[in-house]
């Protein structure tokens, strides 16, 4: 069965200061994976899906099946980056499966 | 991007009550999703609603609990009934992204609390 772990419910780092944001997936198929976000007071949007390849916001996410891993990674932190990050893995084009999320703070 | 709005944004209700949660969107769809978010937990799955058929539900998820309608291609229900505190929650609706199957667009969720 696919499952999606994230380790860290909370994570704080400084401005400034790199960040990964971990996640581990298990799913016997071809995965697609993606980072969603939610910044206070509004709905889950996403971040990025590794199909796509791309750095949003400065954040980079590569997937790595032989560890069966999906990091979510930035340089330099920024305030505006404290959120809930969640990765999600994606069955048959369109069903989800989450993980439970980290609550990212970003101290000044 | 789809726009999706739901309703009742929160709301408190008596155990044993049942509440019907809307969602409406923007544009027509073919595939909506019902999650559920527990305190603590992650995004569930709890089923799939495709317009004209019934709706597919996962495993720990049954219709009588959990009745879904979905009478067009812009708009779903969700009831919960005979509430426990148990089903204390944010219920979401999601629908995919017609542009790309593999994105999915977000109600701001339902927060229920039964007391």
């Amino acid at each position: 069965a696919q499952r999606v772990t994230q380790p860290e419910k909370l994570l704080s780092v400084f401005k400034g200061a790199p960040v990964e944001l971990k996640c581990n997936y298990s799913y016997s198929g071809s995965p697609e994976l993606f980072w969603y976000v939610q910044y206070s007071r509004q709905r889950l949007q996403l971040l990025l899906r590794h199909i796509s390849r791309e750095s949003i916001k400065g954040f980079t996410a590569d997937l790595n099946k032989g560890e069966t891993s999906f990091h979510l990674k930035k340089p330099f932190a920024q305030e505006e980056d404290s959120a809930m990050y969640y990765c999600a893995l994606s069955v048959f084009g369109n069903q989800f499966y989450f993980g439970t999320g980290t609550s990212l703070t970003v101290i000044p | 991007s789809a726009v999706i709005s739901q309703k009742p944004s929160r709301d408190i209700c008596q155990r044993g009550t049942s509440l019907t949660i809307q969602c409406q969107v923007d544009s027509q769809v073919t595939m909506m999703f019902w999650y559920r978010q527990q305190p603590g937990q992650s995004l569930t799955l709890i089923a799939t609603a495709n317009q004209g058929s019934e709706a597919t539900y996962e495993s720990g998820f049954v219709i009588d609990k959990f009745p879904i309608s979905r009478p067009n291609l812009t708009f779903s229900t969700l009831t919960v009934s005979n509430m426990s505190p148990e089903d204390s929650s944010i219920y979401l609706c999601s629908v995919a992204s017609r542009k790309s199957n593999t994105e999915a667009f977000f109600g701001q969720g339902t927060r229920l609390t039964v007391v």
